[in-house]
């Protein structure tokens, strides 16, 4: 079955980087048409879409934070890499990764359980 | 971008009643790329709807989608205990995609 994880520090401080990984199993991002996204949500608040790859490597990002994020993939260790430069502590939130099941749509079947990261001196 | 306006913030309803939920979006959804997602305390989101209107794998008949262009609903035809949530619409038509706001279902 398909399953995601998150991981990564449950806290960083301010102007700091944050790199978190999601490892994923039951399907494969060297398969034609196989995406995975970042979403975030602060606490009490809604979600937020935040980047994306694709099985052909191609990247989308979100158009408010898309020069402070960097998504990469590990096809061989099934991870994808998200990270996120200059941290403040507005960007607390649960970070979760998604899997699309197809490129040509962008709806998320499978989620992770998410990832808490407080921004905090 | 696009912006996704769901109304209203909270629905106070009992067990059995229905549930209509709206997601509105500033500019037109082009394929009807609109998905509906429940969420509980705690948990990640879960994907009911696609499509505006396909359920996902495993979700109940009392769940269904409708709507085209800026005006999408989910209708929950009687609430089951387990239904009492948070809703996200999110279009996925054009990027970047986006969320609503959220809709709570709360116990009358």
């Amino acid at each position: 079955q398909v399953t995601l994880r998150e991981s990564g520090p449950a806290l960083v401080k301010p102007t700091q980087t944050l790199t978190l990984t999601c490892t994923f199993s039951g399907f494969s991002l060297s398969t034609s048409g196989m995406c995975v996204s970042w979403i975030r949500q602060p606490p009490g608040k809604a979600l937020e879409w935040l980047a994306r790859i694709d099985w052909d490597d191609d990247k989308y990002y979100s158009t408010s934070l898309k020069t402070r994020l960097t998504i990469s993939k590990d096809t061989s260790k099934n991870q994808v890499v998200l990270t996120m430069t200059n941290m403040d502590p507005v960007d607390t939130a649960t970070y979760y990764c998604a899997r699309i099941g197809s490129c040509m749509t962008g709806y998320f079947d499978y989620w992770g359980q998410g990832t808490l990261v407080t921004v905090s001196s | 971008e696009i912006v996704l306006t769901q109304s209203p913030a909270t629905l106070s309803l009992s067990p059995g009643e229905r549930a209509t939920l709206s997601c509105g979006a500033s500019q037109s959804v082009s394929s009807s790329y609109l998905a509906w997602y429940q969420q509980k305390p705690g948990l990640a989101p879960r994907l009911l709807i696609y499509d505006a209107s396909s359920r996902a794998t495993g979700i109940p008949d009392r769940f269904s989608g409708s709507g085209s262009g800026t005006d999408f609903t989910l209708t929950i035809s009687r609430l089951e205990p387990e239904d009492f949530a948070v809703y996200y619409c999110q279009q996925y038509g054009s990027s970047p995609w986006t969320f609503g706001q959220g809709t709570k279902v709360e116990i009358k």
